[in-house]
């Protein structure tokens, strides 16, 4: 079975930086897009990021343009979201998702920003 | 960007009543090159990620009740529950994936 696990979520002022990880473990995760999806407390879903199997592409939402990079480690079967320059409106749970349609999720790891 | 819009926000039906939720691309997520949609329907309970219902718009995902359907194509597409179970009570969202990923907004379903 597909599991996916995230961690690294933690209360950060604004400005701060974070780096989430993702452990893929069930399925070769080599072959396939990886990526974030983020919801905000009480609201609805918010695509974020993808990178492609070979890391070659990476995609970003325009709001996180410049601030997050996404990275993966297939040796590992991981997948990273480096934020920066963090703001009051990154606040959120992170999921993490495989394939590019965002096939499967994992529980998610909550990112506060706040001073 | 493709932009998803659901309708309506929130309904309460009865149980064992029909439920109907429309969702409404900005473009056609349909591919000539393999005669897809591609488009997806999660169910998300609370306190829960999102659960694949539906790919390509009508593929039933593994687990998923056959009072469950996914139907439409091009730019409109409908999730129903033929009967609905109190088990149903969600938030529903539309997800394309025919280009960067981008959902709807989500459809709260609730028991009148």
């Amino acid at each position: 079975e597909v599991q996916l696990v995230e961690s690294g979520g933690a209360l950060v002022q604004p400005g701060g930086s974070l780096r989430l990880s993702c452990a893929v473990s069930g399925v070769p995760s080599s072959d396939t897009w990886l990526g974030w999806v983020r919801q905000a407390p009480g609201k609805g879903l918010e695509w974020v990021a993808n990178i492609k199997s070979d890391g070659s592409e990476k995609n970003y939402v325009d709001s996180v343009k410049g601030r997050f990079t996404i990275s993966r480690d297939n040796a590992n079967d991981s997948v990273y979201l480096q934020m920066k320059s963090l703001r009051v409106e990154d606040t959120a749970l992170y999921y993490c998702t495989r394939g590019w349609g965002n096939d499967w999720w994992g529980q998610g790891t909550l990112v506060t920003v706040s001073s | 960007d493709i932009v998803m819009t659901q309708s309506p926000d929130s309904l309460a039906v009865s149980l064992g009543e029909r439920a109907t939720i429309n969702c409404k691309s900005s473009q056609s997520l349909f591919s000539s090159s393999n005669n897809k949609n591609f488009l997806t329907w999660f169910q998300q309970k609370p306190g829960q990620p999102p659960k694949a219902l539906f790919y390509w718009a009508s593929t039933r995902g593994s687990g998923v009740p056959d009072r469950f359907s996914g139907s439409g194509s091009g730019t409109d597409f409908t999730l129903t529950i033929s009967s609905l179970q109190a088990e149903d009570v969600a938030l529903y969202y539309c997800q394309q994936y025919y280009s960067i990923p981008t959902f709807g907004q989500g459809t709260k379903v609730e028991i009148k």
